[in-house]
């Protein structure tokens, strides 16, 4: 099976930077997803690395190092809106396009 | 990007009644479905996979009998809970994926058995 490990919850301030880090052990990596769970709604997708280095998208960049298991997704100038749930999945090889979830990282921004 | 659309977004059921719910792929065709469950502050746990044609795959632990997953088009898959109890209160959620296989989400249904 695959082990996914994010911290549970974080708190940031409005105009700040904040990193969710993501650890895993699997066996057979095929990529690693990021998405974003408002409470009550579908989780979106944010950002998908397959190769190690990191992929800027706007407000929002994730990082991979496949060697260490790890990645990181990290959101600048937090706005309110950000306050959500961020959900680390990983992929593995074999033919299946079913990544699976962590827990989720809740992430509160305040004022 | 693509869109995958979930009715109903809530549904309230007595116990003993059974619920449908569907996942429709809008602007592409799904040969694979998924369905996840999420219970309050937990993460998704994938029930399915539904394939258009042939039978649901299950995950452990998940009983086929009591939630029946139907995948008849390219672009519907249906999900109904059978004889549905209050421990089945839950949101579900259906996946479909696209290119890569990146994952598009329904917008979720929240089941809520009396």
């Amino acid at each position: 099976g695959q082990n996914i490990d994010q911290p549970t919850e974080m708190t940031a301030t409005e105009g700040a930077i904040v990193q969710i880090n993501c650890t895993y052990q699997t066996s057979g990596f095929n990529g690693l997803f990021w998405y974003q769970q408002h409470a009550g709604e579908a989780p979106t997708f944010l950002s998908y690395n397959v190769l190690d280095g990191l992929e800027e998208k706007g407000r929002f960049s994730s990082f991979l190092s496949r060697s260490k298991g790890y990645s990181y997704l990290l959101l600048k100038e937090l706005q309110m809106k950000d306050s959500a749930s961020y959900l680390c999945a990983v992929r593995k090889t074999g033919g299946s396009y079913i990544p699976t979830f962590g827990r989720g990282t809740s992430l509160i921004v305040h004022p | 990007g693509a869109v995958v659309s979930q009715h109903p977004s809530r549904v309230i059921c007595k116990s003993g009644t059974s619920v449908k719910i569907e996942c429709r792929s809008l602007d592409f065709q799904a040969t694979t479905m998924f369905w996840y469950r999420q219970f309050p502050k937990q993460s998704l746990m994938l029930m399915a996979t539904s394939n258009e044609g042939s039978k649901a795959t299950y995950e452990q632990g998940v009983e086929k009998d009591k939630f029946l997953i139907n995948h008849a088009s390219l672009t519907l898959s249906t999900l109904t809970v059978t004889s549905a109890h209050p421990e089945d209160s839950s949101f579900y959620i259906c996946s479909a994926t696209s290119g890569i296989g990146e994952l598009f989400f329904g917008e979720g249904s929240r089941l809520t058995v009396l």
